[in-house]
């Protein structure tokens, strides 16, 4: 069975603190690994897929990376605005999709 | 371009009663997935509809039903309402079943 585990479960950083939240997983044949950002209340927002071990991709302050257990998301100088639950989500070669119970980040100004 | 949209965006219901959540799609997705976030959790997955059809199913009893229209719009439909099924349910749209999923801004469901 697919399994996502996301740490830490909280994370509160300064304006500015770079720091990294961690996603690992089990899978029967990763068919990609996703990031999302939600809002309190909203619809989870797509930030990044990845295929393959080795991959990174970028956007803005975040710096997604895989490896063939887990998944980084780097925040690089965070800024207030990216206080929001991180979420990552496996799919497998049945197409299922599976998420993790998410990181909610807190950016102090 | 409109996203994924969602209706309504709350509802209250009481324990027994029966609701339908309805999904438009992102404009050229033809895949509609449905999920269940309750509180503190992340989403968990409900089922897929792709050709009109069921094509995959979580762990969610058949109290939960759904259907997709020649359009691509999506609904879901809840029997027998129970407390536990207050959560924030969530539609997603994808080109194709192994497309990435957009999702729309969910409905609140309370069940009192």
């Amino acid at each position: 069975e697919d399994q996502v585990t996301q740490s830490p479960e909280a994370l509160r950083l300064q304006e500015g603190e770079s720091s990294s939240l961690n996603c690992s997983y089990t899978v029967s044949g990763l068919r990609g690994l996703f990031w999302y950002r939600q809002d309190p209340g909203k619809g989870p927002e797509f930030l990044f897929t990845l295929y393959s071990a080795g991959e990174e991709k970028e956007k803005e302050r975040l710096k997604a990376t895989l490896t063939k257990k887990e998944s980084f998301l780097h925040i690089t100088a965070p800024k207030p605005e990216d206080s929001a639950t991180y979420l990552c989500a496996v799919r497998d070669y049945g197409q299922n999709f599976v998420f993790g119970p998410g990181t909610r980040l807190s950016v102090l100004p | 371009d409109a996203g994924v949209t969602q209706s309504p965006t709350h509802l209250i219901k009481t324990r027994g009663q029966q609701v339908t959540l309805r999904c438009s799609p992102k404009s050229g997705h033809d895949t509609v997935s449905w999920y269940q976030q309750a509180l503190g959790q992340g989403p968990q997955f409900i089922f897929q509809y792709y050709e009109e059809e069921e094509r995959q199913r979580g762990n969610f009893p058949d109290r939960f039903s759904g259907h997709q229209f020649p359009n691509y719009s999506s609904e879901l439909n809840v029997n027998a309402l129970l407390l536990g099924d207050s959560a924030l349910y969530l539609c997603a749209s994808s080109p194709g079943q192994g497309g990435t999923q957009y999702f729309g801004p969910g409905t609140r469901l309370l069940v009192l």
